[in-house]
């Protein structure tokens, strides 16, 4: 399974843009990465996901570099609003349909004035 | 338009009893995972239902069974429940293999 590292927290000033890296080294070739935002006592949220080079949406942009062993997840300008567990993963495609999302423990950020 | 849908929202319960938590998904979405959040922890994938069946089943004993109904909504029962179950536990639905996962907001278990 793709395991993946990313730091366990991360600490931040209002309006600044925040990266975060993930490594995830075992990738499959059809694994693809996403990632997620938590807010305490409420499921995930999808923030992005991407297979490989560059992802953006209204909320964050996603780079994956060509060996796609690791992912930065950006997020501009970042809010108080924004503080909030992200968590990187791995999307495994199963033999005989379906998926799996394996979640780690997440990056806690910290948004501050 | 509801998104995923979880009951109750809380619920304690002893050693040795059994538990089922319910899980309506959003409009429009086929499939149902099942994930336990321990505290501190990121979610564990139990397992995840497609078409009334279970389709990929994670790391979790026996104990943890589910169903899936024909109007897509879902239930997970525990049984035997022991003190390290307590747990949020997450559902999540998506409309296919490759689609992003809508989540509940949960069941927090406590088990005394």
């Amino acid at each position: 399974l793709a395991k993946t590292t990313q730091p366990i927290s991360m600490d931040s000033y209002e309006g600044q843009e925040v990266n975060i890296t993930c490594s995830h080294n075992n990738i499959a070739t059809n694994d693809y990465i996403t990632w997620y935002q938590q807010f305490p006592s409420q499921g995930p949220r999808f923030i992005i996901q991407g297979y490989k080079t560059k992802v953006t949406n209204e909320v964050a942009s996603l780079f994956i570099p060509a060996d796609r062993k690791s992912s930065t997840l950006s997020l501009p300008r970042v809010s108080l609003s924004d503080t909030a567990v992200y968590y990187c993963l791995v999307v495994i495609i199963l033999t005989g349909g379906g998926n799996k999302l394996t979640f780690g423990t997440g990056t806690q950020l910290k948004v501050e004035l | 338009d509801a998104g995923v849908t979880q009951s109750p929202t809380h619920l304690i319960k002893t050693r040795g009893q059994q538990v089922t938590l319910r899980c309506s998904p959003k409009s429009g979405h086929d499939t149902v995972s099942w994930y336990q959040q321990a505290l501190g922890q990121g979610p564990q994938f139990i397992f995840q239902y497609y078409e009334e069946e279970e389709r990929q089943r994670g790391n979790f004993p026996d104990r943890f069974s589910g169903h899936q109904f024909p109007n897509y909504s879902s239930e997970l029962n525990v049984n035997a429940l022991l003190l390290g179950d307590s747990a949020l536990y997450l559902c999540a639905s998506s409309r296919d293999t490759n689609e992003k996962l809508f989540f509940g907001s949960g069941t927090q278990l406590s088990v005394l």
